[in-house]
């Protein structure tokens, strides 16, 4: 089965400054990759997402995403972060060709003006 | 969006009562999954329906019971509510390929007094 752990539960950083989430899981076969953002009060959205191909994916609202493969990693970053980006972030894996995805536990971002 | 809508969006109910949420989606998917969503614990699958009649458990099913009588509704059903049942519940379909994105509804928050 596979698993999702995000290191980072709770970030503060300041407008401008850069942004990196951690998300690593567990899995020896195919994956797909997901990072979901939940701004307060909503449902989840799809940020980005990987499946095959250039491992670094761009997502919406300037976000992107490296996998990388021999450390089992979907980092999230952006290089700027803005007060609205405040919100929760949920890493997700998928294995190929199943239909269960495994969220991470989230990571809330604070951004202060 | 998606067009996924959940209702109710709140609902209090006391231990011991039967408690049914739905889920209503346009966009035929074969997909449907029901999720808790709780602090430190992120998204947890409670059920999941791969088609009209065929359902199978996630992680906590326990206390929970699905339906699936239509393509576009699923429902899920708490026999006798427990106040371990307090959480937000999350609706969330996919197309059934293998890249299985997920597509959230608005959520139904429900407390048990």
């Amino acid at each position: 089965a596979q698993s999702v752990s995000q290191h980072n539960h709770h970030v503060i950083l300041s407008e401008a400054a850069s942004l990196e989430l951690g998300c690593n899981y567990s899995y020896g076969g195919t994956v797909n990759l997901f990072w979901y953002v939940q701004y307060p009060g909503q449902h989840l959205q799809l940020l980005l997402k990987y499946f095959s191909g250039d491992p670094l994916v761009k997502g919406i609202k300037g976000f992107e995403a490296e996998f990388i493969k021999s450390k089992f990693s979907f980092n999230l970053r952006k290089p700027s972060v803005q007060w609205s980006d405040t919100a929760e972030y949920f890493c997700a894996v998928n294995a190929r060709g199943y239909q269960k995805v495994t969220f991470g536990t989230g990571t809330k971002l604070q951004v202060i003006p | 969006d998606a067009g996924i809508t959940q209702s109710p969006r709140h609902k209090v109910t006391e231990t011991g009562t039967p408690v049914t949420l739905r889920c209503h989606q346009t966009e035929n998917h074969r997909y449907m999954y029901w999720y808790r969503q709780d602090p430190g614990h992120g998204l947890r699958l409670i059920h999941y329906s791969y088609g009209v009649k065929d359902t199978d458990k996630g992680e906590v099913s326990d206390g929970y019971s699905v339906s699936r009588s239509k393509t576009e509704d699923f429902l899920l059903t708490l026999e006798s509510a427990t106040s371990s049942q307090t959480s937000v519940y999350f609706c969330a379909i996919s197309e059934g390929t293998s890249y299985n994105e997920q597509f959230f509804g608005p959520g139904t928050r429900l407390t048990v007094l």
